[in-house]
């Protein structure tokens, strides 16, 4: 099993641009989260789905919107980029409580 | 909603001594307290974990320690090792719940 992958691992965007960050766990999860990780800081949660076709907010969803259109898939996607969200972005999945993280992507804003 | 606060943010120990880290959380309802290393560039792991019926857990060199009343939560990291250095990040949450609270984390180094 490959578990959590993500693409990409670093991007760098310019303010106003937009992207889609991706993530595919392999392990027939239910749950599956996306956070972001500032320096120095903890995670914090954007989003997450319980299921296909269920998705609800976390702690810090401005500025980004989520699909779960399969139990594979859960890609994150940024509209308008500005410089508040260069972060390292981590998606995670489970089962029950324990959370398996996909290795990050980490985004520049510029 | 829940809040983790972790202390220290940064602790150095000699090879060999033992490391502490310390949470508390706010929200009573939480049942579930895990542990997460993350090494340099990499993803968080899950290390330990305790529910609230347990005081304390161990697995070899670390253990953790619950006091639910104090509303805290300790772990113990003996006869450290080099590769023990990482940034260790408590959490808590209701069982069940879809997300976890994470503390800010502790950059641990152990000085060889």
């Amino acid at each position: 099993n490959a578990g959590v992958t993500q693409t990409p691992k670093f991007r760098i965007l310019k303010i106003g641009q937009s992207m889609t960050l991706q993530c595919t766990q392999d392990m027939n999860h239910n749950y599956m989260y996306w956070y972001r990780q500032d320096p120095g800081m903890g995670l914090k949660l954007i989003y997450y789905s319980v299921g296909a076709g269920i998705t609800d907010k976390g702690e810090v969803p401005n500025g980004y919107n989520v699909s779960r259109s399969t139990t594979e898939d859960f890609p994150l996607r940024l509209e308008l980029a500005a410089p508040s969200q260069t972060s390292v972005y981590f998606c995670a999945s489970s089962l029950y409580n324990e959370q398996f993280f996909g290795p990050g992507t980490r985004l520049t804003v510029l | 909603g829940e809040n983790v606060e972790q202390h220290p943010s940064t602790l150095s120990v000699q090879e060999g001594d033992s490391a502490v880290i310390k949470c508390t959380y706010s929200d009573s309802a939480s049942n579930y307290f895990p542990w997460y290393k993350q090494e340099l560039g990499k993803r968080p792991q899950l290390i330990i974990d305790i529910r609230s019926n347990v005081g304390e857990k161990k697995d070899q060199r670390i253990a953790v320690t619950l006091n639910k009343t104090a509303k805290h939560f300790s772990l113990h990291i003996t006869e450290t090792q080099p590769e023990d250095s990482a940034v260790y990040f408590c959490a808590a949450t209701l069982t069940g719940a879809n997300n976890l609270f994470f503390g800010t984390g502790t950059r641990l180094t152990v000085i060889p």
